[in-house]
C-alpha cells in the first residue's frame, strides 16, 4: 500500500525566504506526482504535476523535483510571500490506473510572516 | 469554465438522516472522484468513475455510503443513515483522462456535520 509522508508538518518563515517542502512515497511505481495548495476552508488548487518520466517542473516561483527511484519529491518556493501561506499537499497516483486514484500526504502547513 | 461545482457548501444534519452531496464536474472531464478529508485521516479517496462507470469503490467506508453518476455532468454521494463519525469535508474532483498526464481539479468541498 502506497504511503506518502510530508516533512515538515508545519513551517514558519519570514517573507522573502526561499524554502523547500519535502514529500516521500514508499512505492516508486507511480504514474505522476501532483502538488496542491489548500487554503483554510477551501478546496485544493493544483500547482504542479510531474510525470513519472520527468525530473522537474516549474511554474513561476515554484519548482518541483521528482526522484522516483528514491521515492522523493521537493517543492521549492522562491522569495516567499505572505500570500503563499497555506497547506501544501503532495499526491501520487499508481502506475496502473492511468493516473487516477491519488494518494495524498498529510500536508505541510506553511506560514510566511511579514 | 466555472470549475468543479459542489453543493451544498455546508450541511448540518441529525444522526440517522439521509444526506446527499452533489457534484458537477468540469465539462469535458471524463473521470470523477469523491474524497473525504478529516483531521485524523487526511484526504482519502472514496470512489472514482471513468466515463460515468464506477471503477474503484474500495474506499467507501460502509454500505451506508453510495455514489452514482447518471450522466457526464452530475454525480451524487449519499449517506443513509448518517452518523456523527461521517462528519468531514467531502470533495469532488474531476480530470480529463487522456493518453497524457492531466491534473485533477477539485471543488470547494461540502462540510458535513452530523449531530
Amino acid at each position: 500500500k502506497q504511503e506518502v509522508t510530508q516533512i515538515p508538518a508545519a513551517l514558519s518563515v519570514p517573507e522573502g525566504e526561499n524554502l523547500v517542502l519535502n514529500c516521500s512515497f514508499t512505492d516508486s511505481a507511480i504514474y505522476n506526482l501532483q502538488w496542491f495548495r489548500q487554503d483554510p476552508g477551501k478546496g485544493l488548487t493544483s500547482l504542479l504535476l510531474i510525470q513519472s518520466s520527468q525530473r522537474e517542473q516549474t511554474s513561476g516561483r515554484l519548482n518541483a523535483s521528482l526522484d522516483k527511484s528514491s521515492g522523493r519529491s521537493t517543492l521549492y518556493i522562491a522569495a516567499s510571500q505572505p500570500g503563499d501561506s497555506a497547506t501544501y499537499l503532495c499526491a501520487v497516483s499508481p502506475f496502473t490506473g492511468g493516473g487516477n486514484k491519488l494518494t495524498f500526504g498529510t500536508g505541510t502547513q506553511l506560514k510566511v510572516e511579514l | 469554465d466555472a470549475g468543479v461545482i459542489q453543493s451544498p457548501r455546508h450541511e448540518v444534519t441529525e444522526m440517522g438522516q439521509e444526506v446527499t452531496l452533489r457534484c458537477k464536474p468540469i465539462s469535458g472531464h471524463n473521470s470523477l472522484f469523491w474524497y473525504r478529508q478529516t483531521m485524523m485521516r487526511g484526504l482519502e479517496l472514496l470512489i472514482y468513475f471513468n466515463n460515468n462507470v464506477p471503477i474503484d469503490d474500495s474506499g467507501m467506508p460502509e454500505d451506508r455510503f453510495s455514489a452514482k453518476m447518471p450522466n457526464a455532468s452530475f454525480s451524487t454521494l449519499k449517506i443513509q443513515p448518517s452518523e456523527p463519525r461521517d462528519s468531514a469535508v467531502y470533495f469532488c474532483a474531476s480530470r480529463k483522462q487522456t493518453g497524457l498526464n492531466t491534473e485533477a481539479f477539485f471543488g470547494q468541498g461540502t462540510r458535513l456535520t452530523v449531530v
